[in-house]
């Protein structure tokens, strides 16, 4: 059982390259979220999907994109890499966009931008 | 602005009974979670409270109180598989949540 699984789990990038953080799940779930989790710091919330085919801008949107071509996958992509996107990227995903869903987490990619 | 305050560490012993305390300030309200993190590890899920009360769960309790803009989740019976962060998350009017930096559990035999 699979579940949530992100690649790559970790990643050291130099500043100004582009690169390119995947997700798939095989639990059928309609929503999908990327989350940045920095230390002393709540989760925050980069892009969201409530179905294949749309995606929203979150809380910290800026510098990434999203694309969201089926239901599985949604990867996310840093057009041009700064030290201060260095963070561990959660992808997560929750079976309806609905307020009350649980929300189920992949194991993280730890990214430094150096 | 929108706030969630939850203590940075707590440190307790096995066997016993610890509460870790969330308040939280955000422009409407539509429920609460807690999640659980072992450090390394990914989020997972304990609770969501949307109305007043305690929600028990086994070992787990969940309480929230709407107009105190306050929660806490309690832990029973402590086991050093307990030792984690707990995260408090509230929901806000637009849906989106807003995540608390969480509370480092740290469980002494």
């Amino acid at each position: 059982i699979a579940g949530i699984t992100q690649a790559p789990t970790s990643q050291i990038l130099a500043a100004g390259r582009r690169m390119t953080l995947r997700c798939t799940q095989d639990m059928r779930h309609n929503a999908m979220y990327w989350y940045r989790q920095d230390l002393g710091l709540g989760l925050r919330l980069i892009h969201y999907s409530n179905t294949a085919g749309t995606t929203g801008k979150g809380e910290v949107p800026d510098g990434y994109s999203v694309s969201r071509a089926n239901t599985d996958d949604f990867p996310l992509t840093l057009a041009s890499a700064v030290p201060s996107q260095t963070s561990v990227y959660f992808c997560a995903s929750s079976r309806t966009g609905a307020v009350d869903t649980e929300a189920f987490f992949g194991q993280g990619t730890r990214l430094t931008v150096v | 602005g929108q706030n969630i305050d939850q203590p940075t560490e707590m440190t307790a012993t096995e066997g016993a009974i610890v509460q870790i305390n969330c308040t939280y300030q955000t422009s409407g309200f539509n429920g609460l979670f807690w999640y659980q993190q072992h450090a390394g590890e990914a989020p997972t899920f304990l609770s969501y409270n949307v109305l007043d009360g305690l929600e028990e769960k086994g070992r787990f309790s969940s309480f929230l109180s709407r107009s105190k803009g306050y929660s806490y989740l309690l832990l029973k019976e402590l086991q050093m598989k307990d030792s984690a962060s707990y995260l408090c998350a509230a929901v806000d009017s637009n849906y989106q949540l807003i995540w608390g930096a969480g509370t480092k559990l740290i469980i002494k035999p």
